[in-house]
C-alpha cells in the first residue's frame, strides 16, 4: 500500500532563516506530486506541482520554491522566511492512471 | 476561473441527525470531484470520489451526490456521530490540480 511522509511535523523558524520542508512517497512511482498551504482561516492553497522529476510548475509567486530530486521526493524551500509564510504545509500525491488523491499528515510552521 | 463554494460555513447538531453539505462549483469542464474530511491540526483524509460521468457515490454512513451540470454537489451524513465532528471540504479537478472549497465545519454533540 501506498503512504506518504512529511517531516518535520512541527517547526518554529525566526524570520530570515532558511526553510526546508520534505515529502515522500512509498508504494507507488512516477506519481504527481502536490505542495500545498494552509493558512489561520483561509482554505487550500497550492503551492507548487510536480508531474515528474525536475518539474515544477507554480502556482503563486512568493518567497519559496520546490525541487523534486528524486521521483518520489519533494522538497519545500525558501532562502529566508517571511512572517506570512507561517501556517499548515501539506504534502499529496496522486497516481497518473488514479484520479483520487491522498495527504500527508502536513508540518506546522511558525515563523517569528 | 473555478471557484469552489461550501455551505454552510459551520453545522453544529446533535447525534443521530441525517446531514447535508453543500458545494458548487462554477465551470462545469471538471474531471471529478472529491470530499475529504479534516481533523483539526491534521492532514486531509479522501471519503469519496466521483467522476465526471457518475451520479453519486456511496461508502458507509456517506452518500456524495454530483449534479455536473448544474455545478453542484452534495455529501449527505447518515446517523450522525460526535466522531464525525470535523471540517469536511470539497475539491473538483480541474487538469492536474485541485481547486478546493473553504470547508464546512461540522460539530456533532452528544
Amino acid at each position: 500500500s501506498q503512504t506518504i511522509h512529511q517531516w518535520p511535523a512541527t517547526l518554529v523558524q525566526p524570520v530570515g532563516s532558511p526553510l526546508s520542508l520534505e515529502c515522500t512517497v512509498e508504494g507507488t512511482s512516477n506519481p504527481n506530486l502536490y505542495w500545498y498551504r494552509q493558512a489561520a482561516g483561509r482554505g487550500l492553497q497550492l503551492l507548487f506541482y510536480s508531474v515528474g522529476i525536475g518539474q515544477i510548475s507554480s502556482e503563486v509567486p512568493q518567497n519559496l520554491s520546490a525541487s523534486r530530486p528524486q521521483d518520489r521526493q519533494f522538497i519545500l524551500s525558501s532562502k529566508k522566511l517571511l512572517l506570512s509564510d507561517s501556517g499548515f504545509y501539506l504534502c499529496a500525491w496522486r497516481d497518473r492512471g488514479y484520479n483520487e488523491q491522498f495527504f500527508g499528515p502536513g508540518t506546522r510552521l511558525t515563523v517569528l | 476561473k473555478q471557484e469552489v463554494t461550501q455551505i454552510p460555513a459551520a453545522l453544529s447538531v446533535p447525534e443521530g441527525e441525517n446531514l447535508v453539505l453543500n458545494c458548487s462549483f462554477t465551470d462545469s469542464a471538471i474531471y471529478n470531484l472529491q470530499w475529504f474530511r479534516q481533523d483539526p491540526g491534521k492532514g486531509l483524509t479522501s471519503l469519496l470520489l466521483i467522476q465526471s460521468s457518475q451520479r453519486e457515490q456511496t461508502s458507509g454512513r456517506l452518500n456524495a451526490s454530483l449534479d455536473k451540470s448544474s455545478g453542484r454537489s452534495t455529501l449527505y451524513i447518515a446517523a450522525s456521530q460526535p466522531g464525525d465532528s470535523a471540517t469536511y471540504l470539497c475539491a473538483v479537478r480541474v487538469a492536474d490540480k485541485l481547486i478546493f472549497g473553504t470547508g464546512t465545519r461540522l460539530q456533532v454533540f452528544p
